[in-house]
């Protein structure tokens, strides 16, 4: 089966800038999340989606992230405007259902200068 | 919120040998699960456990869960370079489903 994809790659922006980041999960996964990894750290949830609904979006700085998953299949995170802290690897995964193992895109690595 | 750590934080072994990471978390839980980080990728799920489960073996991997003690072992055996790696664990908080990482720990196994 195909992997969960993401892009870009790499990013590479100035603070206050805006950047969107894009996310294809595995056909037929219900469940989608966006981490946060920072350098030397495990990742942190951002958000979760269940198709299309938000699950659990506790931790996103809704101040300046946001999120969509349109038609319950890919999804876009976007960070408006970005602060030098946001600096790190934003990881896409997906997984078959609620408590199934995550299925991890290689992730896009976030440089805010 | 942080709910695995990881330890140790780095392991530095030779080809051949076994290595073996731990993992301790606070609250009860209904499964843990361990992931494998190569540098610059995404992270490669290796096994889950169940609360009701002791032991579980994946070729060259057995991990252990010990609830009442809240923690867990993955132990690699008969290591390989291309074992070098970040090993998570990883369990679920709010009840079930949203799984959250520890630090890790950074295996090197030299050749």
């Amino acid at each position: 089966e195909a992997g969960v994809a993401q892009s870009p790659r790499y990013k590479i922006i100035e603070k206050r800038q805006s950047v969107a980041f894009w996310c294809n999960p595995i056909s037929g996964h219900a469940t989608l999340y966006w981490y946060q990894q920072i350098l030397g750290q495990g990742p942190k949830l951002l958000i979760q989606f269940q198709n299309n609904g938000v699950v659990d979006d506790s931790q996103l700085p809704k101040d300046r992230f946001s999120a969509e998953r349109l038609k319950g299949v890919d999804s876009t995170l976007k960070i408006q405007p970005a602060k030098l802290e946001d600096s790190a690897v934003y990881l896409c995964a997906s997984s078959l259902e609620r408590d199934s193992p995550l299925h991890f895109g290689n992730g896009t690595r976030l440089t805010v200068t | 919120s942080q709910q695995g750590e990881e330890d140790p934080q780095a392991l530095s072994i030779q080809e051949g040998e076994n290595a073996t990471m731990n993992c301790s978390y606070k609250t009860s839980i209904n499964n843990l699960q361990w992931y494998r980080q190569n540098s610059g990728r995404g992270l490669v799920h290796l096994i889950l456990i169940r609360s009701n489960e002791r032991e579980k073996h994946s070729g060259r991997l057995r991990v252990t869960l010990d609830t009442s003690k809240k923690s867990s072992s993955l132990l690699i055996t008969a290591s390989r370079a291309a074992d070098t790696a970040s090993y998570f664990c990883a369990t679920p908080y709010s009840g079930y489903s949203t799984l959250t990482f520890g630090k890790g720990t950074m295996l090197l196994v030299s050749p």
